[in-house]
């Protein structure tokens, strides 16, 4: 069962590039929308939750579109520290998340 | 502070030898999950529970057990490990909406466990 995909890069970048990662979701009842970060061996840390309109906290912009079943995560101007995996994570209402296997990002000097 | 933790930490054994991996939260949430991470196939659910003496299979249940005697508490248990039971492992809690409204709860993870089976 593949209900969320996500390209497994991984993504190299320089610092100050912009990136983006699309993570595509089977179910189209699904109702909540994430994006994780995870650093090697450790916790899955939420980054932001994605709504409907789009939402953006800094340099980290995140967009849902329900129509192609895809959400989306824009890192602009990225940082050496920005490398991570990062994880959508969706769900339907009272059940649990479902993740993606995650996008490896490198952010080169 | 809100928190997810889990013990131990670190945990290498024995084929055979029945092991519990703890889980406790402080957040008085109802939903409690475990997952494997293994490289490759991303984070998997094992068992996961809707509220106390509620539990489910999740995607991959053999080879092991829970409990939820407790809110706080999600013991993961392992009768007879295998070695391709090695793996990272997560617990992880949340709140939810009762009435299935879409939620912007998240999952709060513990730290992870990190068990080899020899």
């Amino acid at each position: 069962r593949k209900e969320v995909e996500q390209d497994p890069g991984p993504f190299n970048v320089p610092e100050g590039a912009t990136v983006a990662f699309n993570c595509t979701y089977s179910n189209s009842a699904s109702q909540s929308f994430f994006w994780y970060r995870q650093d090697c061996r450790k916790e899955p840390k939420l980054l932001m939750s994605v709504y409907s309109s789009g939402n953006e906290d800094g340099r980290f912009t995140a967009q849902l579109n329900r129509a192609s079943q895809y959400i989306s995560l824009l890192i602009r101007d990225s940082k050496l520290s920005d490398s991570a995996t990062y994880l959508c994570a969706v769900n339907m209402a009272g059940y649990a998340l479902n993740f993606g296997k995650g996008t490896s990002l490198l952010v080169t000097p | 502070e809100a928190q997810v933790t889990q013990n131990p930490r670190y945990l290498i054994t024995v084929t055979g030898k029945k092991l519990t991996v703890t889980c406790s939260q402080n957040m008085n949430h109802e939903y409690m999950s475990w997952y494997r991470q293994d490289p490759g196939l991303g984070l998997r659910q094992i068992y996961y529970s809707m509220n106390v003496e509620v539990t489910d299979k999740g995607d991959v249940p053999e080879g092991y057990k829970v409990s939820r005697k407790e809110k706080r508490n999600f013991p993961l248990i392992l009768e007879s490990p295998s070695p391709n039971q090695t793996s990272l492992y997560f617990c992880a809690s949340s709140s939810y909406a009762p009435s299935g409204a879409p939620s912007t709860d998240t999952q709060y993870f513990g730290p992870g466990t990190r068990l080899t089976v020899l």
